[in-house]
């Protein structure tokens, strides 16, 4: 089945730029989004891209989309502490069999001072 | 207040006894879905439902039933909760794609529940 594959943990300094990345392996996928999750907080929608864009740039946020190598990325330009959270990669496809959101495990983002 | 509540906030019960949790929506969004949050392992879809008479089964549905009550209302239970089961819940709604939409998910704040 369909899969997203993302590393659990990065750790970057105030004011540099923090890069998340995100594999996938479903070619259909149609819309691929970033969530963030604060503590104690649900997901929200940080940012998404359609898969026949290769990039999407939101102030801070820069989005990547290699659909070859079905690889997305997440840019955080200028990391402040509370960009500190956990970011989802996910992925969908009009054609899935569920028409949901195929999420990655997340990847916990530490900013230090 | 927010498009997505979930009640309880917090629960904690004892093994064997029935819990459910509930999920209302103002979104108007026919869509409505079940996750389980569990550290490292992300998010997993219990159940969904895409319409008040489509309930569909997620990647984990054993031990969980639900209910849509109405189009606003989701509600999940766990039969006899097992410590297992100990994790945080989310309900999040969609609207459907023929609103030609993004089908992002819009989420609750989470139930967190706790089984000893």
């Amino acid at each position: 089945g369909e899969d997203v594959e993302q590393s659990l943990f990065l750790s970057v300094r105030e004011g540099d730029s923090s890069v998340i990345n995100c594999t996938y392996t479903d070619s259909s996928s149609t819309y691929l989004y970033w969530y963030k999750q604060e503590p104690g907080a649900g997901l929200q929608l940080l940012t998404y891209i359609f898969s026949n864009m290769d990039m999407k740039q939101d102030q801070r946020l820069t989005v990547l989309l290699n659909k070859k190598d079905k690889h997305l990325s997440l840019r955080i330009a200028d990391t402040q502490t509370g960009d500190s959270a956990i970011y989802f990669c996910a992925e969908s496809s009009y054609g899935g069999s569920q028409g949901n959101l195929i999420f990655g495990k997340g990847t916990k983002l530490s900013v230090k001072p | 207040d927010a498009d997505v509540t979930q009640t309880p906030r917090n629960r904690i019960t004892k093994t064997g006894k029935r819990i459910m949790l509930e999920c209302s929506q103002t979104k108007g969004h026919d869509r409505m879905y079940w996750y389980r949050q569990d550290p490292g392992l992300g998010l997993q879809l219990i159940y969904y439902s895409f319409d008040v008479k489509d309930i569909n089964k997620g990647e984990i549905s054993d031990g969980y039933s639900v209910s849509r009550q109405a189009q606003a209302k989701f509600s999940l239970s766990l039969e006899s909760a097992i410590p297992n089961q100990t994790a945080l819940y989310f309900c999040a709604t969609s609207a459907s794609y023929r609103d030609a939409n993004t089908g992002e998910l819009f989420f609750g704040e989470g139930s967190r529940l706790t089984v000893l």
